[in-house]
């Protein structure tokens, strides 16, 4: 299947600054990116889908302002976390979606674990 | 997109075959299946996924009942590596997948 790698994929923060973490498609061109959160023992929750090139579709309860998603070519997707605080501290996973032949696929990348002390 | 329904554990004997089932009775007929895994503090993996034939690739098999309302992941010998999370999700004309609670399966030595 195809890869998606993300970067980095541990980081720790001091509560109040931003954090950046990457999402690449490394073989397939991804017109739509996906950003997830998951919380200890629970599921992973979508919380935006990214379209190359223009805004991001936040799902509801998900604050754009605080969570910066930036999708500028087909291989690269940022979230941006702002201002973090320690309930911000998750399991942030990206996916990057492209037709495989006649039928949709989704790749996920392997997480972000973000700690916000 | 329809909801899906997973017991949320199960165990199975290493070398046996593990048999996941997922309920999805509000499924409409342009709506696939997928399958993805979750091995701990990793992504998801994909699995198989279908549409109403069962489907059978080199990770399981998925065999989806003729009223689509169900269908069963079957991992044919299962490994102590097949321990994991297993989300059973319904995708329909958007992009998108929600995910449920999922089956956490735990191979037994």
């Amino acid at each position: 299947g195809a890869v998606v790698s993300q970067h980095p994929s541990r980081v720790i923060c001091k509560s109040g600054t931003s954090v950046k973490i990457e999402c690449r498609s490394l073989d397939f061109q991804a017109t739509t990116m996906f950003w997830y959160r998951q919380f200890p023992k629970q599921s992973l929750m979508l919380m935006a889908t990214s379209n190359e090139g223009s805004k991001a579709t936040y799902e509801q309860g998900v604050e754009k302002d605080k969570f910066l998603i930036n999708h500028a070519s087909l291989t690269l997707s940022t979230l941006t976390v702002t201002s973090a605080h320690p309930e911000d501290s998750s399991f942030y996973i990206c996916s990057a979606s492209g037709l495989a032949g006649a039928t949709y696929e989704q790749y996920f990348g392997p997480g972000t674990r973000l700690t916000v002390t | 997109d329809a909801k899906t329904t997973q017991p949320p554990s199960m165990d199975c004997a290493e070398g046996r075959a593990a048999n996941l089932p997922c309920n999805h009775s509000t499924i409409s007929g342009n709506e696939y299946v997928y399958w993805y895994r979750q091995i701990h503090s990793q992504g998801p993996q994909y699995i198989i996924h279908g549409l109403k034939n069962n489907e059978t690739n080199e990770m399981a098999s998925l065999i989806i009942t003729e009223d689509r309302k169900s269908s069963t992941l079957i991992l044919p010998h299962a490994t102590l590596r097949d321990t994991a999370v297993y989300y059973c999700i319904v995708k329909g004309t958007g992009n998108q997948f929600y995910f449920g609670t999922g089956t956490s399966l735990t191979v037994i030595p």
